[in-house]
């Protein structure tokens, strides 16, 4: 059973550079989502899908673009990527509105930006 | 939007001592959960709540939901060394499936 998986696992980006996060759910979820995790800051939320076809800003989307290009998979795009988005990155599935449903979570990209 | 203030952000205790940790919400929690994270890994699922009073225990870890709703918090007996790691809460924005987190809590156990 994947649940939910991410690649890659470990990145260093020169300032400047592009790069695309990759994620993808096998579980049949509406909702996706990418956080950053950055020391004493918990988890923020980037953006998120509710379905195919839509995204929207969470509460640090400056900087990123994504695409939710089918239900299974929803990327994160640095189109310039700068040291302030080192981080650790977590994309996320869910089923709003299941009972008892639970978040499922990637295991992480940490991404340096140098 | 809704706001998780986790307390203590830090805790360390003795090995064999209880401990708590809790989850203050600015609005009302339309689903709590609480996560575990090991140091450079990744998020593993502990418990979700639901209702105002719900409590649910695995092993030696009970969280609790309070009865308004606004407030969560979780309980570990006996504390091992396994139970070190960092504490997450998480809740759904009033339904608006946009899931918010506290900012962690760090637990370490001493020997």
């Amino acid at each position: 059973n994947a649940g939910v998986t991410q690649t890659p696992k470990f990145q260093v980006l020169k300032t400047g550079q592009s790069m695309t996060l990759q994620c993808a759910q096998d579980m049949n979820h509406n909702s996706m989502y990418w956080y950053r995790q950055d020391p004493g800051m918990g988890l923020r939320l980037i953006y998120y899908s509710a379905s195919e076809g839509t995204t929207d800003k969470g509460e640090v989307p400056n900087g990123y673009n994504v695409s939710r290009l089918n239900k299974r998979e929803f990327s994160l795009r640095l189109e310039s990527a700068a040291p302030s988005q080192t981080s650790v990155y977590f994309c996320a599935s869910n089923e709003p509105g299941r009972s008892g449903n639970t978040i499922y979570f990637g295991e992480g990209s940490w991404l340096t930006v140098v | 939007s809704q706001e998780l203030e986790q307390s203590p952000q830090s805790l360390i205790v003795q090995e064999g001592k209880n401990l708590t940790i809790n989850c203050t919400s600015s609005k009302t929690l339309y689903g709590l959960y609480w996560y575990k994270q090991k140091y450079g890994e990744g998020l593993i699922f502990l418990m979700m709540l639901q209702k105002g009073g719900e409590e649910k225990s695995h092993e030696k870890i009970t969280a609790k939901l309070d009865e308004k709703k606004q407030q969560s918090s979780l309980h570990i007996t006996a504390s091992q060394p396994s139970h070190a790691g960092i504490y997450l809460c998480g809740a759904d924005n009033q339904g608006a499936q946009k899931l918010v987190f506290g900012q962690g809590t760090r637990l370490t156990i001493n020997p």
